[in-house]
């Protein structure tokens, strides 16, 4: 399958610092996605983006649509502690979206 | 509300024996997928269907078979011949071939006991 590094891999920070966690390719996608996931639940989607260059705001997460279309960025503004949990990328290619390996977010109060 | 319903939420099974994981959606969607996640690693595609009485093996497909009788439904059946199935399991759908994401169940953990 297509393979799309997440970095970083977790993340330990301070509640009300800023967050910023990537998702690269080899690849090209159409489309990115990103989402998080709590523990024990399925991931929910959090930001589309759909053009290159795009970037997109939902609240306090703001994503952007690389340029060469091989990666996307997320950041999370003044963190709060339900912000806790796994964030997935996903890059779709043709029918299928190909899932990074998850960044791990612990805000500690 | 419309949604996917994944069930159980838990499972437990003994070696050698076939389990079956119940997926349903009632958002008139027309794909399916089926992905398996292990700690520290991404979601893994294990089959997908775009229509019914069609699938398609996804990258971890061995050990596994999968049925698309209705559109609502995609059961998902670990069989003995999966070498190491305590994971978790979790199901999504799509409209549009994927093109606005997927909308994910709320999974099943299998554990092998």
């Amino acid at each position: 399958g297509q393979q799309l590094n997440q970095s970083p891999q977790s993340m330990f920070i301070q509640e009300g610092e800023d967050v910023s966690m990537n998702c690269t390719s080899s690849s090209i996608f159409n489309t990115w996605l990103w989402y998080k996931q709590d523990p024990g639940e399925g991931p929910v989607l959090l930001i589309a983006l759909y053009k290159a260059g795009e970037l997109t705001s939902n609240g306090r997460l703001t994503a952007q649509f690389g340029i060469t279309r091989k990666d996307s960025f997320l950041n999370i503004s003044a963190s709060i502690p339900s912000d806790v949990g796994i964030y997935f990328c996903a890059g779709q290619r043709g029918n299928q979206f190909y899932f990074g390996t998850g960044t791990s977010l612990t805000v500690i109060p | 509300d419309g949604g996917i319903t994944q069930s159980p939420k838990y499972l437990f099974r003994k070696e050698g024996q076939n389990v079956t994981l119940s997926c349903e959606q009632n958002l008139n969607h027309d794909a399916m997928y089926w992905y398996r996640q292990d700690p520290g690693q991404g979601l893994r595609l294990i089959y997908y269907s775009q229509i019914v009485n069609d699938f398609q093996k996804g990258d971890i497909a061995e050990g596994y078979s999968v049925s698309r009788e209705k559109k609502e439904s995609f059961p998902l059946t670990v069989t003995s011949a999966q070498k190491n199935p305590t994971a978790f399991y979790l199901c999504a759908s799509s409209r549009d071939r994927g093109n606005y994401g997927y909308t994910f169940g709320s999974g099943t953990r299998l554990t092998v006991v």
